[in-house]
């Protein structure tokens, strides 16, 4: 259903790291720049990441991005509680759809 | 501070019409392009429409979902401000929270991302 794949879920606890994988085509995240969003619950969304590993003022180191071919990963080192939250990727895609495509989402569990 | 708050939502029979509004402030409207994104109750993100700002050759353009195309019209007025979402044909599968959202250009491409949000406005398409 969606063009972006990314896990419906992750979770770990407090302190540790944990990555969340975006997983897509050349007609997409092969070609353009990858955004992460982050949206709390009840809130509305937040960017966190873009151009593949940039953050916005205001967006702590713990957070980052990457990109390989495909693919994209965000990364958040030293859990805390209060990042537990729904995590999107989100890029450009130019087959068939074109425009500004979502990954369906990833909740993540800080236990 | 950048703010933008939505108004308008509701709840609609199918077949019916909604006008959705964005009140912007804490930054020049006319610079900007500007998106509606929805999120469907318990679902993910998806980009409804945008429609870049007033200024050089992109005055004015505007862009649309597949799923959308032909039932919903984007506007802006930039003496007040204001983004709209004129919705026609309403079905069930529009049901969602429809966030008014900023674009980081003047354009909506490649480029651009979401740099502000809105609340989002609650639209329920139900007989």
């Amino acid at each position: 259903q969606f063009v972006l794949t990314q896990p419906p879920s992750v979770s770990a606890a407090p302190g540790q790291n944990v990555t969340i994988s975006c997983s897509g085509s050349s007609s997409n995240i092969g070609s353009y720049y990858v955004s992460w969003y982050q949206q709390l619950p009840g809130k509305a969304p937040k960017l966190l990441i873009y151009d593949n590993n940039r953050r916005p003022s205001g967006i702590p180191d713990r957070f980052s991005g990457s990109k390989s071919v495909t693919s994209a990963t965000l990364g958040i080192t030293g859990l805390q509680t209060g990042d537990e939250a729904d995590y999107y990727c989100e890029t450009w895609n130019s087959s068939l759809t074109v425009g500004r495509v979502f990954g369906g989402g990833t909740k993540l569990t800080v236990l | 501070e950048v703010q933008l708050l939505e108004s308008g939502g509701g709840l609609v029979q199918p077949g019916g019409s909604l006008r959705l509004s964005c009140a912007a402030s804490g930054f020049t409207f006319t610079s900007y392009a500007m998106s509606w994104v929805r999120q469907a109750p318990g679902k993910g993100l998806e980009w409804v429409s945008a429609m870049s700002g007033s200024g050089g050759s992109t005055h004015d353009i505007t862009y649309y979902a597949d799923s959308v195309k032909g039932r919903f019209t984007i506007s802006r007025d930039n003496s007040k401000k204001t983004l709209y979402l004129q919705m026609n044909s309403l079905r069930a599968e529009d049901t969602a929270v429809y966030y008014c959202a900023r674009e980081t250009l003047l354009t909506y491409n490649e480029y651009s991302d979401i740099d502000y949000w809105g609340q989002g406005t609650l639209v329920t398409v139900s007989s």
